[in-house]
């Protein structure tokens, strides 16, 4: 069955720190991959998704790029602002959408 | 509002009760999800609605838990003789279908509390 393993968290870095989180996934087919965040205090809200092999999803500075060969899809950002403070989750798309655990983002001004 | 509503936000209850919370997706959207978060847990899969049927109810944990979408919108989940261990945020999410797989809006969940 399709899985999703992703970095433990708290990250806890400094402003304008380069930010990655690493995902890795397992599926039967080609799923699409996708990241969520959720900010303090608000729902899970989609932050950026790929659909198929070498696509590259970004939204607000964050990108993450499709890796067949590696299975993997992580998430880069060059410059993290405090307000990039959240969980992070990795997510193995289908309509039976698989998360990670999330990971937990600190920014310190 | 236009995003996915779920009720209450809260519930506190004592083992043994049965609970009932309440999602409102958002209008247009045929599919319908409900997951479940433990603290510092992702979101696990309990079931999935295509129109009024349940596609998938394969997360499901067992047969005190049950599900329903009568008119194809509104959707409840209950839980029958709650366990201390069913304390959990209940999240749901709506999406287009028949579009492949794409973008879930959550609700912000509904924190069920078994005392």
């Amino acid at each position: 069955g399709n899985s999703v393993t992703q970095m433990e968290g708290p990250v806890t870095l400094s402003e304008e720190a380069f930010l990655t989180i690493n995902c890795t996934y397992t599926a039967t087919g080609y799923p699409s991959l996708f990241w969520y965040v959720q900010y303090p205090g608000e729902g899970l809200q989609l932050l950026l998704k790929a659909t198929k092999a070498d696509d590259k999803g970004s939204n607000k500075g964050f990108e993450a790029t499709y890796r067949k060969e590696t299975t993997s899809f992580h998430l880069e950002k060059g410059s993290v602002q405090v307000s990039d403070s959240a969980v992070y989750f990795c997510a193995n798309g289908g309509f039976k959408t698989i998360f990670g655990a999330g990971t937990r983002l600190f920014v310190k001004a | 509002g236009a995003g996915v509503s779920q009720t209450p936000s809260n519930k506190v209850t004592e083992k043994g009760k049965y609970v009932e919370l309440r999602c409102d997706p958002i209008s247009g959207h045929t599919a319908l999800y409900w997951y479940r978060q433990s603290l510092g847990q992702g979101p696990e899969f309990l079931i999935y609605f295509q129109g009024t049927g349940a596609a998938d109810d394969s997360g499901l944990p067992n047969d005190r838990f049950f599900a329903v979408r009568p008119e194809g919108s509104v959707s409840t989940l209950k839980i029958q003789r709650t366990e201390r261990g069913d304390s959990a945020v209940y999240l749901c999410a709506s999406s287009f279908a028949g579009e492949g797989p794409g973008e879930l809006f959550f609700g912000e969940g509904s924190r069920l509390t078994v005392l």
